[in-house]
Formats: structure tokens, sequence, C-alpha cells
């Protein structure tokens, strides 16, 4: 199956920082990407839709100035977490969708754990 | 609100028996698909059943769908102690997923 790679896995970093994360599509072209959050022992939550060529789509109450995306390539949208914030902790997790298949499938990364100090 | 909602928000069961869980959602879909998730880790992704499809097996598990009554369920048959996760269905429209609340499922050996 379609394979999309998260990287780093897991970052801490000190409040104030930004950290970048990226989502990769390693052997399709993704148009779309999404960006989710998971709180510990919670589901995970849609933050952004990622289109590339064109602004991302933010989710309601998900501040675009604090979660910049950029989808520069069919292959690769980042998540810059701007300033972060003990409160921004969470598993971040994308999925990039397959063009080709026939129900708009669409694959996970696995992850990437923030940790704000 | 949630676009999938699960039951039983957990279940405990023990070694070798059946273990179901269930998922109703509210729009038209174009496919649904179960994950499993280990504490602390990513998701795996189980089963993807499209909104055409009724049922699909999968070694031990099987996943129907039911578009007229909006809900899915998950069946793991002979249940092993390393089933023990949090299970989500996601439902899925024009490529983005909403998540259930999930189902905690403890299998005791």
């Amino acid at each position: 199956g379609a394979v999309v790679s998260q990287h780093p896995s897991w970052v801490i970093c000190k409040s104030g920082t930004s950290v970048k994360i990226e989502c990769r599509s390693l052997d399709f072209q993704a148009t779309t990407m999404f960006w989710y959050r998971q709180f510990p022992k919670q589901s995970l939550m849609l933050m952004a839709t990622s289109n590339e060529g064109s602004k991302a789509t933010y989710e309601q109450g998900v501040e675009k100035d604090k979660f910049l995306i950029n989808h520069a390539s069919l292959t690769l949208s980042t998540l810059t977490v701007t300033s972060a914030h003990p409160e921004d902790s969470s598993f971040y997790i994308c999925s990039a969708v397959d063009p080709g298949g026939p129900s708009y499938e669409q694959y996970f990364g696995p992850g990437t754990r923030l940790t704000v100090t | 609100s949630q676009q999938g909602e699960e039951d039983p928000q957990a279940l405990s069961i023990q070694e070798g028996e059946n273990a179901t869980m269930n998922c109703s959602y509210k729009t038209s879909i174009n496919n649904l698909q179960w994950y499993r998730q280990n504490s602390g880790r990513g998701l795996v992704h189980l089963i993807l059943i499209r909104s055409n499809e009724r049922e699909k097996h999968s070694g031990r598990l099987r996943v129907t769908l039911d578009t007229s009554k909006k809900s899915s369920s998950l069946l793991i048959t002979a249940s092993r102690a390393a089933d023990t996760a949090s299970y989500f269905c996601a439902t899925g429209i024009a490529g983005k997923s909403t998540f259930g609340d999930g189902t905690t499922l403890t299998v005791k050996p």
C-alpha cells in the first residue's frame, strides 16, 4: 500500500520556539494532505486541509497564524507550530489522499509527538 | 461535533472471546476505515470499506457497513492479549477523515 512518512518522529522544544513537521507521500503524488492533532486519551481532530499550490483550509478554532502549513510540492506538506507553548504538546498526524484510488483513500503517517517544555 | 460515534467506549474481554465495536455516523460517506492505536503510538490501518460494500474480511477481522442505518461494526474473533488497544472508526468524505471517539479494548490473558 501507499506510504506516508513524517519527520521527526518526536521533538522536544522550549516554550516560545517554532517547530516544523514534515509529511511526505513516498510513492504517490498527493494534491491534498490533512493535518490532525491528538491529545492524550482523545481522538484525532482535523486541524487543516493542505492543498498543493494554494492556501490551507483551517478547521474552526485552529489558529492559522500559529499553525503554518505549506504544501509546496505534490509529495511534501509541512506544519510549523510557531511560538509553541506547553498546551501545544500533542501527537500530530498527517494523511495524504491518493488521487488514483477509487474512493479517496487516504494514508496516514506514523505521527510526530511534540512536547513543549 | 465528531462525525463518528463509537460504542462501547470501553470493552474488556477474555482471550479467545470475540469483540464487537460499533460506529455510527451522520452524513453520506465515500468510505469508512477502522484503525488500531496502541498507547502512545501511531495509527495502524485495519480495513477500509467503501460505501458500495457491505462486508469485508481480513484475517480475524470482519467489518460490516450499513449505509441505510449509517453504521458500521468491527468484529475481532478469537481475541488475543496483543489486540489490546484503542480502535477508531473514521468516515471518509472526499479524502477527509472524521474520527470517532474510539473504543478501548482490553483483552485479558
